[in-house]
């Protein structure tokens, strides 16, 4: 397997524009986070869904963050309209739901927002 | 509610030098207790892990024993190499059962020749 598969992994936009970060989980993972990185507050969780159903979104900043799962080979992650504060690096990571089961990260999405 | 403290970096090591980096963590019930390692430009990595209380997790040559008494999961490794340079999060699992993954904030750990 390749592994969890983000893209674009460098992103760099205009303040006010609308950015998509998407991933691609692991084939038969059933479970898919998106985190946050960043120096100031380390790595945040976003969401994450399960079975393709948001089951925690009390980690997104803001209205302005969406974040969808439309099957269970896929997943995005919207923002708009960016702002320079949510320049970081977002990570997509999935697993197989069960007790202590481990997290695989992709590489990671670099947005610079200027 | 839960969360994980670990120490601050960053820490430089000469190759061959014993590691410590203490973790400690605060969580309701008995969570599972990973290391994740991260290369530049990488994603991140599970180095190790423990389930249960006195489990000692190890990959390596890194170990980590869960203590319970002390709320503690700090990695050790005997003899660094060069390539060990990368920054490592401890991180806690929701002890609710779900995946979510609580991570302290990083130390960049950086060995020289």
């Amino acid at each position: 397997d390749a592994g969890v598969i983000q893209s674009p992994r460098h992103e760099v936009t205009e303040m006010g524009q609308e950015v998509t970060l998407r991933c691609k989980p692991i084939s038969g993972h059933n479970s898919l986070f998106w985190y946050r990185q960043t120096m100031m507050r380390g790595l945040e969780l976003l969401i994450y869904f399960n079975n393709n159903v948001p089951i925690d979104d009390s980690g997104m900043p803001e209205d302005r963050f969406s974040a969808k799962m439309p099957n269970a080979s896929f997943s995005t992650l919207k923002i708009q309209p960016s702002e320079p504060r949510d320049s970081a690096v977002y990570f997509c990571a999935s697993s197989l739901k069960g007790v202590n089961t481990e997290a695989f990260f992709g590489q990671g999405t670099r947005l610079t927002v200027v | 509610g839960n969360s994980v403290t670990q120490m601050e970096g960053p820490v430089t090591l000469s190759e061959e030098a014993f590691l410590t980096i203490n973790c400690t963590y605060t969580a309701t019930g008995y969570p599972s207790l990973f290391w994740y390692v991260q290369y530049p430009g990488e994603g991140l990595q599970l180095l190790l892990k423990a389930t249960k209380a006195d489990d000692k997790g190890s990959n390596k040559g890194f170990e980590a024993t869960y203590r319970k008494e002390t709320t503690s999961f700090h990695l050790e490794k005997g003899s660094v190499q060069v390539s060990d340079s990368a920054v490592y999060f401890c991180a806690l699992s929701d002890p609710g059962g779900s995946e979510k993954l609580v991570f302290g904030k990083g130390t960049k750990l950086t060995v020289n020749p």
